[in-house]
């Protein structure tokens, strides 16, 4: 069965950086885009990233532009997501999700159970 | 950007009943772009309908979309104790991709 598990939250100092990274199984990962969307804590979800399947394209939503790289190694099955210079506004519980197509033109078909960061000094 | 915005904010209902769930966008979204959540406590989303009004894997068919341009409708025919969640409408048509704000289904 398809199954995302993501990693690497914590609390961090604003200003500071973290590494999400989210392990795929049970689907040939390397076919699929996939995307990083977050949910402040009791707020609605907000897309973040998404990458294709290859790593050939890839689209931020403006609020982490230039902040945050979503990435993937297709041969560990792994997508993951770099962001420096964090923020208060920038803490929420983020999942990875999978694309329905290749690219980026489906909806989000499988979710991880999420990985909380909370940026706090 | 394609602002969603879902009404009402909050739906009491009793086991049984019908739910219908509105979905309106700030701009035309292509029917083949739009997409319904279902998100419980402490649980990531889960998709429920794609393309307007096609159902995901597993979802029970009294769960049905429907509509176009701006207008999205999520209905529930009979509500079930496990379908009291919050639901989101999300478009895929243009960047960025945006989720409306949610609407809660609770019992009444």
């Amino acid at each position: 069965q398809v199954q995302l598990v993501g990693s690497g939250g914590g609390v961090v100092l604003p200003g500071r950086s973290l590494r999400l990274s989210c392990a795929a199984s049970g689907f040939t990962f390397s076919s699929y885009g996939m995307h990083w969307v977050r949910q402040a804590p009791g707020k609605g979800l907000e897309w973040v990233a998404v990458m294709w399947y290859d790593g050939s394209h890839e689209s931020y939503a403006d609020s982490v532009k230039g902040r945050f790289t979503i990435s993937r190694d297709n041969s560990k099955n792994t997508l993951y997501l770099q962001m420096n210079s964090l923020r208060a506004e920038d803490t929420a519980n983020y999942y990875c999700a999978r694309d329905y197509t290749s690219s980026w033109f489906g909806p989000l078909d499988y979710w991880g159970q999420g990985t909380l960061v909370t940026v706090s000094s | 950007e394609i602002v969603l915005t879902q009404s009402p904010g909050t739906l009491s209902l009793s086991p049984g009943e019908r739910a219908t769930l509105s979905c309106r966008a700030s701009q035309s979204v292509s029917s083949s772009y739009l997409a319904w959540y279902q998100q419980k406590p402490g649980q990531a989303p889960r998709l429920l309908i794609y393309g307007t009004s096609s159902r995901a894997t597993g979802i029970p068919d009294r769960f049905s979309g429907s509509g176009s341009g701006t207008d999205f409708t999520l209905t529930i025919s009979r509500l079930e104790p496990e379908d009291f969640a919050v639901y989101y409408c999300q478009q895929y048509d243009s960047y960025p991709w945006t989720f409306g704000q949610g609407t809660k289904v609770e019992i009444k």
